[in-house]
Formats: C-alpha cells, structure tokens, sequence
C-alpha cells in the first residue's frame, strides 16, 4: 500500500517569508496525483495544488508552488510571501490510480506577523 | 455551485447509542468518501461509495457503516458508539468517471462527534 510521509509535525515563517513544507510518498506505481490540502481552522479542507506524476513541470497556483522529484518520491509545497491566513494544517496527499487517496499526518504552519 | 454539505456540524451522543450522519456531494459528483480525523490518528479513511456501490473499504470495525441514495447523497451510520469514536468526520466528493483521477477531492466542514 501507498504511505504518505509528512515529517515536520509543526512549522512556523514569519509573515512576508517563504516557507517549505515537506513530503515523501512510497509507491509502485508509475502514474498517481498528488495533492496539497489546506484545513484552516474553520475545519474545511481545500484543495491548494495538484500534481501530475507524469509531468515533469512542476505545479504553481499564485504563491504556492510545488518541487516534485518523481524519482525520490518527493513533493514539497512552497509557500512564498506568507500571509496570515496561510496559517493552516497542511495535509499532502497521494492519488492512486484505483481511485484510493492516502493523506500524510499533516504539518500544523504559524505565520507570526 | 454548492460546496459539499455535511449535517449536522456538531452532535453530542451517549456511548452505545448510534448516529447517522449525511452527506450531499456536489452536485455532478459521483463518488463520496468518508473520513474520520482525530488528533492522534489523523485522516482516516472509512469508505468510498460510487454509484451507490462500496468501492473502497478502509480497516474500521462493522459498526461503521454507509449508504448511497440514487441522487449520490451519502450517509454513514456508526452503531454501538464508543468513547473512542469523538471525531470530526469528513465527508468528501469527486467527480470519479472510469480511468479519471485527475481530481482531488472538496470536502465538506465536517461533523464534530462527541460521545459521553
């Protein structure tokens, strides 16, 4: 089975700062997304950025970014210019190509202002 | 459109009664999945409904169980309640058409499960 791997329990940057939130994943497969989740305080998880294993190119929505190193199973998210309201429970996930989601522990991230 | 509607946000529950929780996916969306988040254990995956059909199963005892109705409205049933089972559970749709897995999920806010 597929395991996610999210070994910064908690993280913190100063607002303005750039920040990188770190995950491994151990797969089989040769085809799989990948996925960043944001759960805010509110609760609701939302959906940051995703990545498709057989791009090389690595995603970008607006501040948040991805590293995605296929061949060491690495998919660290990039979050520059800090803001308050990034401050979050970031969980990454993995998409199997049987439609099965495995979430990573999460890294709880404090922007201090 | 409409996000993912979970209800009820919150429910206080006395051990060994049983809670049903419901689920509206958004609209279009055809699987639901369910999960339970604690501080300890994290994201924990329960089950995946498709069409009306369990097509994934996670590793939680019999007393967890679910449905899907025609309209692709999920609920999920927990009988015989444990202390052990206070949780927010997150339910979570996606538009899943055969081979297609491009898309993540969009949860709902969750119900928050107390038992005492």
């Amino acid at each position: 089975a597929q395991t996610v791997t999210q070994s910064q329990p908690e993280m913190s940057v100063q607002e303005a700062e750039t920040v990188t939130l770190s995950c491994t994943y151990d797969t089989s497969e040769s085809d799989y997304y990948l996925f960043w989740y944001k759960q805010p305080p509110s609760r609701q998880m939302i959906l940051v950025i995703r990545q498709e294993a057989y791009k090389q190119q690595n995603a970008t929505e607006n501040r948040f970014s991805v590293n995605f190193q296929k061949a060491a199973k690495s998919f660290s998210l990039k979050i520059s210019d800090s803001q308050l309201g990034d401050a979050a429970m970031y969980f990454c996930a993995y998409r199997s190509i049987l439609n099965q989601f495995y979430f990573g522990t999460g890294t709880s991230l404090t922007v201090i202002p | 459109k409409a996000g993912v509607t979970q209800t009820p946000r919150y429910l206080i529950k006395t051990r060994g009664q049983q809670v049903t929780l419901s689920c509206s996916p958004i609209s279009g969306h055809r699987s639901v999945s369910w999960y339970q988040q604690t501080p300890g254990q994290g994201l924990q995956f329960l089950f995946e409904y498709f069409s009306e059909t369990q097509r994934n199963k996670g590793n939680f005892p019999g007393r967890f169980s679910g449905r899907q109705f025609s309209n692709s409205r999920s609920e999920m049933n927990v009988s015989t309640l444990e202390l052990g089972d206070s949780a927010l559970y997150l339910c979570a749709s996606s538009y899943s058409p055969p081979g297609g897995f491009r898309d993540g999920y969009t949860f709902g806010s969750g119900t928050r499960l107390t038992v005492v």
